[in-house]
């Protein structure tokens, strides 16, 4: 069965400017969660959607949102860009939450460049 | 809070040499603890899982991690190492939400 799909896979943003990520779950998965990988950073737990519901939320200004569809998929936006956000967001689902601890499925992420 | 702490941001071994890789836990409570792998320009994907039951957890490629209560640790380990090991290991933990350590970039020297 198909992975987890993120789009799009490089991006190229300029500071102030607004972008938005997409995530498309595995099939029958509930779950998806976001994160930001940088050098500095590490992985660091961005939110977590269940059911089209926020379940968790991690440190991260309010410019960073995020929201699930019906069907599971998922949107990251972040507005304002600024440098410090270049990063790879990558995004996991799984068929339960975190509380469930079922196995997480990543994708191969976006990299997100702010210049 | 949990938090995950991993020993050595760098571990270079020889190939067929064995694989130790580092990871200590802070939680009130057990948690799950997983081990990732990810390769370049690549997502992560679990190696093994230790979520209740038998401490000496197998996984994938040969990888194994032992679950220690007392030591609040879950090391990962490999008896021999192959050049196509190398990559950035994470280990997790998971409660309410997934935590992840900085990370050990493994290198295999041939």
């Amino acid at each position: 069965k198909a992975g987890v799909t993120q789009t799009p896979r490089y991006l190229i943003k300029t500071r102030g400017q607004q972008v938005t990520l997409s995530c498309s779950p595995i099939s029958g998965h509930r779950s998806v969660s976001w994160y930001q990988q940088t050098p500095g950073q590490g992985l660091q737990f961005l939110f977590e959607y269940f059911s089209e519901t926020q379940r968790n939320k991690g440190n991260f200004p309010g410019r960073f949102s995020g929201r699930q569809f019906s069907n599971s998929r998922s949107e990251m936006n972040v507005s304002t860009l600024e440098l410090g956000d270049s990063a790879l967001y990558l995004c996991a689902s799984s068929l339960g939450t975190a509380i469930m601890n079922t196995e997480a499925f990543f994708g191969q992420g976006t990299r997100l460049t702010v210049v | 809070a949990q938090s995950v702490t991993q020993l050595g941001s760098h571990v270079s071994v020889s190939e067929g040499a064995l694989v130790l890789l580092r990871c200590n836990y802070s939680s009130s409570v057990p948690p799950y603890l997983f081990w990732y792998v990810q390769y370049p320009n690549q997502g992560l994907q679990l190696l093994l899982k230790y979520t209740t039951g038998a401490t000496l957890v197998k996984g994938i490629n040969g990888f194994e991690a032992e679950f220690k209560k007392s030591e609040t640790s879950f090391h990962l380990t490999k008896p021999s190492a192959h050049m196509s090991d190398a990559a950035e290991y994470f280990c997790a933990v998971s409660k309410n939400d997934m935590r992840f350590g900085a990370g050990t970039r493994l290198t295999v020297k041939p």
